[in-house]
């Protein structure tokens, strides 16, 4: 059974910072892994999504890594903006029929 | 082009009530998603339809959960009867077709259901 851990819980920094989110799951054996972003009381918004075969992701400021061998993804978002405050999530899809395993987020806190 | 419509936004209902919500995903997309997200965690995958057949609903708890998508394009989920732990978000979401792993999902804005 796969499941997806994201540490830290919940994390602050100030404008401008850049910043590393983390994601690891235990079965390596992925379709595909990605990254949403959900704002309070909305839906999920996605922000990246790699490939079982890719090891990277580029969109603006963000940036994913993929690491199968080690289970492990990173979310990386430069010269952080108050607007980039939310919850960001990573869910990982299976072989067959794609269901996605979500982790339990990071809540991102951007200080002006 | 339109998103994922879910309505109602919000519910609240007594325990033992009955309780349905309702998805409309985006056209053309052939496979539909509900999830159910309890506060502080991530989204649990409930049930997956690919046109009108179910994919996945292993995580359904079927004593109490029902869903179903007529003709391949909107859903209901239903709940009967509720029980406290059924207080969450249920989001549904969709994506154009199962094996395509370039397709993401595209999530609706979700209905929080509160049982009292």
């Amino acid at each position: 059974k796969q499941e997806v851990t994201q540490i830290p819980a919940a994390l602050s920094v100030p404008e401008g910072e850049n910043l590393v989110l983390n994601c690891s799951f235990t079965d390596s054996a992925i379709y595909n892994l990605q990254w949403f972003r959900q704002d309070p009381g909305k839906g999920l918004t996605s922000l990246l999504l790699i490939q079982s075969s890719q090891r990277e992701q580029t969109s603006g400021r963000l940036n994913a890594s993929l690491d199968k061998s080690s289970g492990r993804s990173t979310l990386y978002i430069a010269a952080s903006q108050p607007g980039d405050s939310a919850t960001y999530l990573c869910a990982v899809a299976s072989w067959g029929n794609e269901k996605l395993t979500f982790g339990t987020g990071t809540r991102l806190t951007i200080i002006p | 082009e339109a998103g994922v419509a879910q309505s109602p936004r919000y519910k609240i209902i007594e325990k033992r009530q009955s309780v349905a919500f309702w998805c409309n995903p985006i056209s053309g997309h052939a496979t539909l998603y509900w999830y159910q997200q309890i506060l502080g965690q991530g989204p649990k995958l409930l049930i997956q339809f690919q046109n009108n057949g179910v994919v996945d609903d292993s995580q359904l708890p079927k004593d109490r959960f029902s869903a179903e998508r007529l003709k391949g394009v909107d859903s209901t989920l239903k709940i009967q009867p509720a029980k406290l732990e059924d207080s969450a978000v249920y989001l549904c979401a969709s994506s154009l077709e199962l094996g395509r792993s370039t397709d993401t999902q595209y999530f609706g804005p979700g209905t929080r259901l509160t049982v009292l």
